[in-house]
This record gives C-alpha cells, sequence and structure tokens, in this order.
C-alpha cells in the first residue's frame, strides 16, 4: 500500500524559505520508474505542477519558480524534500506530493498541507 | 508551456445524466493525458491516464477519449458521490501543466 505524507510548517514569514518533506512508504525511490512531485493549490484556484525528482535523481521544474525551487531524496529514509525561497503571500497554497511510476501521472497522493504566508 | 482550457467551468447536472467536460491542450500532446477527481478539502484522485485507461478502482461510467489537442471526460449516468471538480493534467513535455478545473454541480 502506498502512502505520502507532507510535513513542515503550517506558517512561514514573508522573505522567508520554506522546506516541506514528504514522507513515504510502500515503494522505494531506488526502482526504476519511479518517482515524486510536488503540487500546489492556492485556496479555491487551480492545481499547479511545481517539481519532481525521479529514482535516477533526475530533477525537473516549473521553469516560473525554478530559481525558487529545490527538491532532493533520500532514499533510505523514503523521503523528498522540497525548499522554496524567497516566500510571499501569493504561495499561501496546499502543498501535495504525488507518487508517479512508468509515466509522468500522479496515482497516489499525499494529503496536502496548508502553508500560510503572511507577517 | 503548453495551456490546458477546461470547458466548461461549472457544469450543473442531475444524477442520472450524461456529461462531458473537454478539455484542449493548445499544442499536441498525443494521447499523454490525466483526469483527476477533487472533493472539498481532499488531494485529487486520478481517474484515467493516457487519454482513455480507466485507473484501478474508478467506476465504469467514467470514461476518457481523444487525442492530440482535445480530449473529453463522460460520466455515462452521473451518481451522487460524482459531484466535484475535475482536472486535466498533460504530461507530453516539462513544465507539466493542468487545467483550471471543472465544477460539477447539483442541479
Amino acid at each position: 500500500q502506498i502512502t505520502l505524507k507532507e510535513s513542515g510548517p503550517t506558517l512561514v514569514k514573508p522573505t522567508q524559505t520554506l522546506t516541506l518533506t514528504c514522507t513515504f512508504s510502500g515503494f522505494s525511490l531506488s526502482t526504476s520508474g519511479v518517482g515524486v512531485a510536488w503540487i500546489r493549490q492556492p485556496p479555491g484556484k487551480a492545481l499547479e505542477w511545481l517539481t519532481l525528482i525521479y529514482w535516477d535523481d533526475d530533477k525537473r521544474y516549473s521553469p516560473s519558480l525554478k530559481s525558487r525551487l529545490t527538491i532532493t531524496k533520500d532514499t533510505s529514509k523514503n523521503q523528498v524534500v522540497l525548499t522554496m525561497t524567497n516566500m510571499d503571500p501569493v504561495d499561501t497554497a496546499t502543498y501535495y506530493c504525488a507518487h508517479f511510476a512508468n509515466s509522468d501521472y500522479f496515482d497516489y497522493w499525499g494529503q496536502g498541507t496548508l502553508v500560510t504566508v503572511s507577517s | 508551456d503548453i495551456q490546458m482550457t477546461q470547458s466548461p467551468s461549472t457544469l450543473s447536472a442531475s444524477v442520472g445524466d450524461r456529461v462531458t467536460i473537454t478539455c484542449r491542450a493548445s499544442q499536441s500532446i498525443n494521447t499523454w493525458l490525466a483526469w483527476y477527481q477533487q472533493k472539498p478539502g481532499r488531494a485529487p484522485n486520478l481517474l484515467i491516464y493516457t487519454a482513455s485507461t480507466l485507473e484501478s478502482g474508478v467506476p465504469s461510467r467514467f470514461s476518457g477519449s481523444g487525442s492530440g489537442t482535445e480530449f473529453t471526460l463522460t460520466i455515462s449516468s452521473l451518481q451522487p458521490d460524482d459531484f466535484a471538480t475535475y482536472y486535466c493534467q498533460h504530461y507530453n513535455s516539462y513544465p507539466y501543466t493542468f487545467g483550471q478545473g471543472t465544477k460539477l454541480e447539483i442541479k
């Protein structure tokens, strides 16, 4: 059974750096074809793909956010970490991590974590 | 970036109705398209991938079709549990993008 869960701060101040951790079970990020993505959703708005990391450590980023994002994995801990710098109130959103395998549609999602950016 | 446009944005329908949601891509994405259902306060749930393949466990009243730039999600007979927001997502090339969503409401 595949599960994912996001964790991190619920409130950050403008200009601060956000660090979110996705802890998963039921799969290994060392398995060929497997990956984890981050997707966010501002309140009442649509989903936005941010970044993903593959089993071989290949990484892809949304061009509009690339300068602010970093994704890393710790295979031994079954974790993927998202870092977003210079947070702004417009970054207020629910952040989801999601699993994919062999093709880049997201078949398992975490419950999401709401991050509010406010002073 | 490839833009995904869904129509309509809101759809009012009744239990038992057949409904269709359209997703158009700004350029060809072959069949690299997924559909998700999202209920308030919940994570999205995968319904369909590669445009027409039903995810395991998804009821057969859901179906998808299309290729290239135009795609549809059809629910053959609406059930009370189907009232939710639906999103399409392409995975043809980076960056992946989602449609703006279609909210399916009870008439």
